[in-house]
């Protein structure tokens, strides 16, 4: 089955320490993305990759740090000068040039 | 500030009633809206979308309105199922920027009563 692979669902981790979320797809798409998601808020555009090796800033970008070495991987690393890394965090990709994104499972980041 | 406002957090219907979800956009270079429907602890999912060309787009049950002079887009769903409960994210691309610049909404979380 085609699709977007997050894991783990959930992560746990101690402040200071960086954790890098995975996002796998193999649909093929060119375009993938990081969105964060709080409480009662929208999502918000942390990074995104419109092609191998190249990647540009979202909205929310400080703290966070992306690869993309592949087409089919997209790793984000929260890094600790994140301040406030407690969110869901969602993988989206597209086929270039078409709008519509389609999102992974989703990363429950908790962060004590 | 906020691009894209659903300023409904909440709606409530009965099963076999017309759900109608609201969104408001600000930014007049906006050329594209999508909705997406989002279950708990799940990625979202995308529903339908419509172009700024034209001011409807109906796939099944969903139907999106586009008024673009009012700024307004809303989605209707009908006849509603109670599996239809779910937060709806209302998503805009803005025209000329770059392919990530999806703008959300903060969603409205939809419960349809049996």
């Amino acid at each position: 089955d085609g699709g977007i692979t997050q894991s783990p669902k959930y992560l746990f981790r101690k402040e200071g320490q960086n954790v890098t979320l995975s996002c796998e797809q193999n649909l093929n798409h060119d375009a993938m993305y990081w969105y964060r998601q709080d409480p009662g808020q929208g999502l918000r555009l942390i990074y995104y990759s419109q092609i191998v090796n190249d990647f540009q800033k979202g909205d929310i970008a400080e703290g966070y740090s992306v690869s993309r070495e592949k087409k089919e991987s997209f790793p984000l690393t929260v890094t600790s000068a994140q301040k406030n890394p407690t969110a869901f965090y969602l993988c989206a990709s597209s086929i270039q040039g078409m709008y519509e994104q389609y999102f992974g499972p989703g990363t429950r980041l908790t962060v004590t | 500030d906020q691009q894209v406002k659903q300023n409904s957090p909440s709606l409530s219907v009965q099963e076999g009633r017309i759900s109608i979800l609201n969104c408001d956009y600000t930014n007049s270079m906006f050329d594209y809206f999508l909705w997406y429907k989002k279950y708990p602890a799940e990625g979202p999912t995308f529903l339908i979308s419509i172009s700024s060309i034209k001011d409807k787009n109906e796939d099944g049950r969903f139907t999106v309105f586009l008024n673009k002079s009012a700024k307004h887009l809303s989605l209707h769903i009908v006849p509603s199922q109670p599996g239809d409960s779910a937060v709806y994210f209302c998503a805009a691309r803005n025209y000329g920027g770059s392919q990530g610049n999806l703008i959300f909404g903060k969603g409205t979380k939809l419960s349809v009563k049996p």
